[in-house]
């Protein structure tokens, strides 16, 4: 059965400290791995889409990378505005619907 | 503006009762999708639809219906039968399956 997990699903950070956040994913031929941003009571923003291993993809503070099991959210000198959930999500060979993970919550302090 | 439109912002269901979510699109994308997110649990696919006339399954779709009759418009009825509809609610359009979704800005449903 296809599968997302990420981890940690909370993740708090002093301003300015890096981190990086986990997608671990099983799936029948990966078509894409896709990264979204969402802000309480709205609906998610499109960050990235991976489709291979090796693939690095950066905008801003935030890059992510993909291996053949996991794909890592790399968040450098993280600002306030950056505090939201991170969502990871797959899509499969079988071309059913996008299989999301549940989310990190990222707060972010100054 | 090209976008993704979902409607009511804020819903009310009493005990025994029938709601309609409304989702509408025009980017001209094949497939729509309904999700819903409760605390904690990520979003859990409802329903989704490839093409006019036509849509699957998802892993939660007890209680829930849906129809397809045109292409810009996908609505979600929330039946008597789900005992359990306090939730966030969102719609989703894609070119393909495989592609990334443009998300709406949600339906809170809560129950009276």
């Amino acid at each position: 059965e296809d599968q997302v997990t990420q981890s940690p699903e909370a993740l708090r950070l002093q301003e300015g400290e890096s981190s990086s956040l986990n997608c671990s994913y099983t799936v029948s031929g990966l078509r894409g791995l896709f990264w979204y941003r969402q802000d309480p009571g709205k609906g998610p923003e499109f960050l990235f889409t991976l489709y291979s291993a090796g693939e690095e993809k950066e905008k801003e503070r935030l890059k992510a990378t993909l291996t053949k099991k996991e794909s890592f959210l790399h968040i450098t000198a993280p600002k306030p505005e950056d505090s939201a959930t991170y969502l990871c999500a797959v899509a499969n060979q079988a071309g059913t619907a996008l299989i999301f993970g549940k989310g990190t919550t990222l707060s972010v302090s100054s | 503006d090209g976008g993704i439109t979902q409607s009511p912002k804020y819903l009310f269901r009493k005990e025994g009762q029938n709601v309609t979510l409304s989702c509408e699109q025009n980017l001209n994308h094949d497939a729509m999708y309904w999700y819903r997110q409760d605390p904690g649990q990520g979003l859990r696919l409802i329903y989704y639809s490839q093409i006019v006339n036509d849509f699957q399954k998802g892993d939660i779709a007890e209680g829930y219906s849906v129809s397809r009759e045109k292409k810009e418009s996908f609505p979600l009825t929330v039946t008597s039968a789900q005992k359990n509809p306090t939730a966030f609610y969102l719609c989703a359009s894609s070119f393909r399956t495989d592609e990334k979704l443009f998300f709406g800005s949600g339906t809170q449903l809560s129950v009276l």
